[in-house]
């Protein structure tokens, strides 16, 4: 069976340091790989995704994550936070029409 | 402007009360799918469609029904409505199904 699982509920991290959003994957195939944010109130916002090619992926805001597939992770990293950064983030892996969603980790990023 | 639309945004209703909750994207997308979020459960498939009347099961289908008779709406119906299924729901469309998927606002419901 398929999963993420993103071992961490909450990340809390001072502005201007770096920040860093775990997920592992258990995905049949070559997975593909997404993030996604969430702010209050709203749906989904995508941010970057993993395809094949090039293991480290830039997305929208100045994040991006790194594909490992010996650890079966794809972290999610950006080396300055903004306490506009403060949401909800979501990995997802998705093999053919079968899409899994990992629990979900808040940020919090503090002035 | 590309988007993914739910109907209605908020709604509050009683157990066994039929209800629908739309679903309209305007990209021509073939892969649409209905979540619901839960806290600490993250988002949950119930149902997907690959195209026109071609659907599946999701993770949590029970208590479910959808249809897709038309490319751009993929409704959410549950028949007879149980507290159990008072929660966040997201609608969401994708040219693919391993692709980036567009999500609605969400609909949050509530059964009373």
């Amino acid at each position: 069976a398929q999963s993420v699982a993103q071992p961490e509920d909450q990340v809390n991290v001072a502005e201007g340091n770096p920040l860093t959003v775990k997920c592992t994957y258990s995905v049949s195939g070559n997975p593909y790989l997404f993030w996604y944010v969430q702010y209050p109130n709203r749906g989904l916002q995508f941010l970057l995704k993993y395809i094949t090619g090039d293991n480290l992926v830039k997305g929208s805001y100045g994040f991006e994550a790194e594909f490992n597939k010996s650890q079966t992770s794809f972290h999610l990293k950006k080396p300055s936070a903004l306490v506009s950064d403060s949401a909800l983030y979501f990995c997802e892996g998705a093999a053919g029409n079968k899409l899994t969603f990992g629990g979900g980790t808040r940020v919090l990023v503090k002035p | 402007e590309a988007q993914v639309t739910q109907n209605p945004r908020y709604l509050i209703t009683v157990t066994g009360k039929k209800l629908t909750v739309t679903c309209s994207q305007n990209m021509n997308h073939e892969y649409m799918s209905w979540y619901r979020q839960d806290p600490g459960l993250g988002l949950r498939q119930i149902y997907y469609s690959m195209n026109v009347e071609v659907t599946d099961k999701g993770d949590v289908p029970e208590g479910y029904k959808v249809s897709r008779k038309e490319k751009r709406n993929f409704p959410l119906i549950l028949e007879s409505p149980s507290p159990n299924q008072t929660s966040l729901y997201f609608c969401a469309s994708s040219s693919a199904g391993a692709d980036t998927q567009y999500f609605g606002p969400g609909t949050r419901l509530t059964v009373l």
